[in-house]
């Protein structure tokens, strides 16, 4: 069985453009949830995504959006960069999603660096 | 609200002796906790999880956890390290009214000496 899958693996942007990150969850999964990892923030909850629909939502501005198409892939945007975007970007894919010991299965990242 | 407290951003021990990372939770429900590891430029791998059902928990690689309710703990515990368990570790709750958000702990660096 197939693991998460993000695409592209690094990305290098410059400011004030806009980047879009591409997740690929676990056949059969239809919860995607999407983390930025920082090294002063941590790992921070963007948001998620269940059945195409938007069920979570983190602290982040508007210039962070998402989507996820019927066959469960996700995608992550983020419009007029910023320095401070700079980070790894982890995609989490769950099944039902429903129970709170579901667990979640991570992709590998991408790397977003801008400059 | 749910949170986990690492205890300590860097653990460094000797080959062969007990690992020993500390994690405190806050919840005013029972929690869904969780121990993640990450090595370098790699996404997080589930080491274990807390569901209830055992209050010791035994993962992969010979890790396992005490939830102990008392102390609102589930430190993460291996016997003997090895060179290969160098990593970031990362304790996690899962919000009760959320199937898949998860508040994770800073971290903790493992450091293993030869």
């Amino acid at each position: 069985k197939a693991g998460v899958t993000q695409t592209p693996r690094y990305l290098i942007k410059t400011r004030g453009q806009q980047v879009t990150l591409s997740c690929s969850p676990i056949s059969g999964h239809r919860s995607v949830s999407w983390y930025q990892q920082t090294p002063g923030q941590g790992l921070q909850f963007l948001f998620e995504y269940f059945s195409e629909t938007q069920r979570n939502k983190g602290n982040f501005p508007g210039r962070f959006s998402g989507r996820q198409f019927s066959n469960s892939r996700s995608e992550m945007n983020v419009s007029t960069l910023e320095l401070g975007d700079s980070a790894l970007y982890l995609c989490a894919s769950s099944s039902t999603g429903t129970g709170s010991n579901t667990e979640a299965f991570f992709g590998q990242g991408t790397r977003l660096t801008v400059v | 609200a749910q949170s986990v407290t690492q205890l300590g951003s860097h653990v460094s021990v000797s080959e062969g002796a007990l690992v020993l990372l500390r994690c405190n939770y806050s919840s005013s429900v029972p929690p869904y906790l969780f121990w993640y590891v990450q090595y370098p430029n790699q996404g997080l791998q589930l080491l274990l999880k807390y569901t209830s059902a055992a209050t010791l928990v035994k993962g992969i690689n010979g890790f396992e956890a005490e939830f102990k309710k008392s102390e609102t703990s589930f430190h993460l515990t291996k016997p003997s390290a090895h060179m290969s368990d160098a990593a970031e570790y990362f304790c996690a709750v899962r919000v009760y009214s959320s199937a898949s958000k998860i508040i994770f702990g800073s971290g903790t660096r493992l450091s293993i000496r030869p």
